[in-house]
């Protein structure tokens, strides 16, 4: 158990929808990282937030958005869902930024038919 | 273009053999690398990280070797156990203020009884 958890571990919806999903970093830790993990490919970097503060965007689609709140936990909102956007998503957390080991949770798995 | 590459998909050891991983990457600004573990239906486990002023790490089983000139990593794990099959994902990260990792996208090891 790495300390990390994400909400819902499941979700099934429609294409044209929006869902949030959610993520606890491990006590102490005030980065935030989420990733997507799509069918054949790596994990690829999304978006990171330190302290509340969006530090970093990476493959990020103008439809997706997230937000880390003051008790530290974050959520990541994608809207608009397409069929492609089916993937499993990961939230890391880290004490800091640099040079520090990232901890992953155990993902949500989401499904857009 | 990937900056991080594990080109074996896949790797086949016998119980109680070495396993040896390997990870290339192009960007000679990452400064911190680490490994993951992950089995199906969870999130990635670290297992180690080195950093890029030293060139091994040794922890248990699992070593890291890090040859910059080659931009070159390797994960060896002695001896190999069943428990040890999983994807094995290669990771780095170029430091500065962000930190967000970059994946390689894996190495399935399958350590046989």
């Amino acid at each position: 158990d790495s300390g990390v958890t994400q909400t819902p571990k499941h979700l099934i919806t429609a294409t044209g929808q929006r869902v949030t999903l959610r993520c606890s970093p491990r006590s102490g830790d005030l980065s935030v990282y989420w990733y997507q993990q799509s069918l054949d490919q790596g994990l690829q970097f999304l978006i990171h937030y330190y302290n509340g503060e969006e530090r970093a965007k990476g493959n990020i689609l103008e439809r997706f958005s997230a937000q880390q709140f003051p008790d530290l936990h974050s959520e990541l909102n994608l809207s608009s869902l397409e069929l492609g956007d089916s993937a499993l998503y990961f939230c890391a957390s880290s004490v800091a930024t640099a040079q520090e080991t990232q901890y992953f949770g155990p993902g949500t798995r989401l499904l857009v038919l | 273009d990937q900056q991080v590459k594990q080109n074996s998909p896949s790797l086949s050891v016998q119980e109680g053999r070495i396993s040896i991983l390997n990870c290339d990457y192009t960007n000679s600004m990452f400064d911190y690398f680490l490994w993951y573990k992950k089995y199906p239906a969870e999130g990635p486990t670290f297992l180690i990280s080195i950093s890029s002023i030293k060139d091994k790490n040794e922890d248990g089983r699992f070593t890291v070797f890090l040859n910059k000139s080659a931009k070159h990593l390797s994960l060896h794990i002695v001896p190999s156990q069943p428990g040890d099959s999983a994807v094995y994902f290669c990771a780095a990260s170029d430091g500065g203020s962000q930190g967000n990792l970059i994946f390689g996208k894996g190495t399935k090891l399958s350590v046989k009884p």
